[in-house]
C-alpha cells in the first residue's frame, strides 16, 4: 500500500495558486517526500523532493510540517498546462510506491 | 541533452509469447528503473539498476527480468505474457544511485492478446 493518501481531484482557477495536500502520517526519519506529476499519455515528470526543510524551484514549492506528517505541494501560478495527476511519494531509497495521486484541473 | 529514449513505444504480443522492451537513458545517468503502469494498479515499481547491478527490485514475479548494460542502456523482459501484462512500460533514469529524481521516457505500450 502507499505510505501516503492524497485528496483523488482538485480543481483550481487559473492563475491563481494551486495547493496540493499529501498525508504520509508514517513516514520515517530517513524517508524523503518526492512529488511527480504526468500529462495524461505522458511519461511521469519529477517535480520536486525534500526531507523535512521547505523546499523551492522554478516549477513548484514544497511544504513540510514540523512533525514531517504531511506536506504541500503549490504551483504559485497554475496554468492550463499544469492540470496533471499530481503524486505524492515517500521513500528510502529500498523501493518506491505510488498511490492513485490527485488529479488536478485548471479551469480558465 | 536528449532524453529517456524507449522502444518500441507500441507493441501486440499473444498470450505466452515473451517481449524484450529497451531503455536509453540520459547521457551520463547510471541509474535506470523500469515501471508498470495499469489503470487498476497504477504505477507500479519493477526494479532498478546502476552500473550494471539490479539494486532494487518490485514485487513483480519471476517472469520480469531486466539488465542493464555497461553504457547504462537497459532492457526489461517479460516470459509467458498474461493478459494482464498489458500495460504502459515506463522507464526512468537518475545520476544518482538512492535518488528517486528520475527523469521518464514515453513509455512502451504493450497489449497481450
Amino acid at each position: 500500500d502507499a505510505k501516503t493518501t492524497q485528496p483523488p481531484s482538485m480543481d483550481c482557477a487559473e492563475g491563481r495558486a494551486a495547493n496540493l495536500p499529501c498525508n504520509h502520517s508514517t513516514i520515517s526519519g530517513n524517508e524523503y517526500v518526492y512529488w511527480y506529476r504526468q500529462i495524461h499519455s505522458q511519461g511521469p515528470q519529477y517535480i520536486i523532493h525534500g526531507l523535512k526543510n521547505n523546499e523551492t524551484n522554478e516549477m513548484a514549492s514544497l511544504i513540510i510540517t514540523e512533525d514531517r506528517k504531511s506536506s504541500t505541494l503549490i504551483l504559485p501560478h497554475a496554468t492550463l498546462r499544469d492540470t496533471a495527476v499530481y503524486y505524492c511519494i515517500v521513500t528510502s531509497y529500498d523501493k518506491v510506491i505510488f498511490g492513485p495521486g490527485t488529479s488536478l484541473s485548471v479551469i480558465p | 541533452k536528449a532524453g529517456v529514449t524507449q522502444t518500441p513505444r507500441y507493441l501486440i504480443k499473444t498470450r505466452g509469447q515473451q517481449v524484450t522492451l529497451s531503455c536509453s537513458p540520459i547521457s551520463g545517468h547510471r541509474s535506470v528503473s523500469w515501471y508498470q503502469q495499469t489503470p487498476g494498479q497504477g504505477l507500479q515499481f519493477l526494479f532498478e539498476y546502476f552500473s550494471e547491478t539490479q539494486r532494487n527490485k518490485g514485487n513483480f514475479p519471476g517472469r520480469f527480468s531486466g539488465r542493464q548494460f555497461s553504457n547504462s542502456r537497459s532492457e526489461m523482459n517479460v516470459s509467458t505474457l498474461e493478459l494482464g501484462d498489458s500495460a504502459l512500460y515506463l522507464c526512468a533514469s537518475s545520476n544518482r544511485i538512492n535518488s528517486y529524481e528520475q527523469y521518464f521516457g514515453p513509455g512502451t505500450r504493450l497489449t497481450v492478446t
